[in-house]
């Protein structure tokens, strides 16, 4: 299987702060990998796919980055609402579709 | 708008059979572009694909290693929903199950999660 690894496991931030955050694939993927957000208690939503693409609805504060093996999840700003944690999941290799551990976004 | 709908008992005996049905509305199960997933979640384990259906003139079933053998997921036309059957369940199978829609990119739409407990 695709070993996807996020850095960092946690992170706290405050409102209005730019947060990067990361996952590495074991292998290259091309650009197939998806970003969600989760809160307590709820699905996780998807806010990125293919590496790039803002899904519908999703604020432009959101973006994402990279390609290989190597990717990023940007937000410029951080919001309120914002506070929740984020996966990667790679559709690489279709059968064997795996997800991050995941990062907490904490407020500071 | 995609929706989808959950149903299925929240507690099973250990050896049993896990059943969990995701009712669709806004889309079809026999799509030509969607896959249909379920996805469960646990401390022990994080977010872990288990297996999807799908329809490309014929249905085509994929299941994760990790399950394969124990899996059964099954389209139903005729309710326009899909299955979950987990087979010999163990506390290790204790989790929150999602259904999921796979769409161009990523999944998209999310049942609302079931809680599973395997216990006697």
């Amino acid at each position: 299987d695709i070993q996807m690894t996020q850095s960092p496991s946690s992170l706290s931030a405050s409102v209005g702060d730019r947060v990067i955050i990361t996952c590495r694939a074991s292998q290259s993927i091309s650009s197939y990998l998806n970003w969600y957000q989760q809160k307590p208690g709820k699905a996780p939503n998807l806010l990125i796919y293919g590496a790039s693409s803002l899904q519908s609805g999703v604020p432009p504060r959101f973006s994402g980055s990279g390609s290989g093996t190597d990717f990023t999840l940007t937000i410029s700003s951080l919001q309120p609402e914002d506070f929740a944690t984020y996966y990667c999941q790679q559709s690489y290799n279709t059968v064997r579709i795996t997800f991050g551990q995941g990062t907490r976004l904490e407020i500071k | 708008q995609v929706q989808l709908q959950q149903s299925g008992p929240g507690l099973v005996k250990p050896s049993q059979t896990l059943s969990l049905t995701c009712a669709i509305s806004g889309d079809s199960v026999s799509s030509n572009s969607a896959t249909w997933s379920w996805v469960r979640q646990s401390p022990s384990r994080g977010l872990e694909w288990l297996g999807r259906t799908s329809y490309r003139s014929t249905w085509y079933y994929v299941y994760a290693a990790s399950v394969k053998g124990r899996i059964t997921i099954d389209p139903d036309t005729s309710k326009n929903q899909f299955s979950l059957q987990l087979h010999s369940v163990t506390p290790e199978d204790t989790a929150i199950y999602y259904c999921t829609r796979g769409a161009a990119g990523g999944f998209d739409s999310w049942g609302q999660g079931t809680l599973v407990t395997v216990s006697s």
